[in-house]
């Protein structure tokens, strides 16, 4: 299956700072990056989507100006959680496609802010 | 908007039994996925199914498509205690492969011995 390359895979922050999580796709070109919320005991839930070189598209009640995602490349995304809260304390999850119907994940990221 | 739905969402099994989790979706898709993710940990991929009557096994797990009931089944065969985690279906959305996906509330598995 595709590599998929996603740090770091656990961070711990004050409450107030940014955390920026990378998602890398190694062995095949990403034209679409999703990333996923989970919190405990609940399932996967689309933040947003973006496009290499475009601008993201954000779910309904995911806050732009606090989630910057940037797919500067077709291999790179970039996830920053900007003035985080305990709130936001979770697992996200990558997941980079290229346009075939297989679906991979990054190993994910366990955030928890303090 | 598109609607997944598992069930059961808890069970609990002995070693050496059948059993089968069932995912039902609320619009028409011809892609679903089945994930398996064990504590702590990200998504495994265990199947992908793309036609209307897809069939896949492997080993003692075997999921199955039905787009016109829109349901999917993952069937557990002779279960094993290596089998507990969390299985997740997921839908696609839209006509294009690369669409995101919706996911199921996830079914909690503990197979004990």
């Amino acid at each position: 299956g595709a590599v998929v390359s996603q740090h770091p895979s656990w961070v711990i922050c004050k409450s107030g700072t940014s955390v920026k999580i990378e998602c890398r796709s190694l062995d095949f070109q990403a034209t679409t990056m999703f990333w996923y919320r989970q919190f405990p005991k609940q399932s996967l839930m689309l933040m947003a989507t973006s496009n290499e070189g475009s601008k993201a598209t954000y779910e309904q009640g995911v806050e732009k100006d606090k989630f910057l995602i940037n797919h500067a490349s077709l291999t790179l995304s970039t996830l920053t959680v900007t003035s985080a809260h305990p709130e936001d304390s979770s697992f996200y999850i990558c997941t980079p496609r290229d346009g075939s119907t297989e679906a991979f994940f990054g190993q994910g990221t366990r955030l928890t802010v303090v | 908007e598109l609607k997944v739905e598992q069930n059961p969402l808890f069970l609990s099994m002995q070693e050496g039994k059948n059993y089968t989790i069932y995912c039902n979706y609320s619009t028409t898709s011809d892609r679903l996925y089945w994930y398996r993710q064990d504590p702590g940990k990200s998504l495994e991929s265990l199947f992908v199914l793309l036609s209307n009557g897809a069939v896949k096994q492997e080993g003692r797990l075997m999921a199955s498509l039905d787009t016109k009931a829109r349901l999917s089944t993952l069937h557990i065969t002779a279960a094993v205690h290596d089998l507990s985690a969390t299985y997740f279906c997921a839908v696609a959305r839209g006509e294009t492969s690369g669409s995101r996906l919706t996911f199921g509330e996830g079914t909690q598995l503990t197979v004990n011995p």
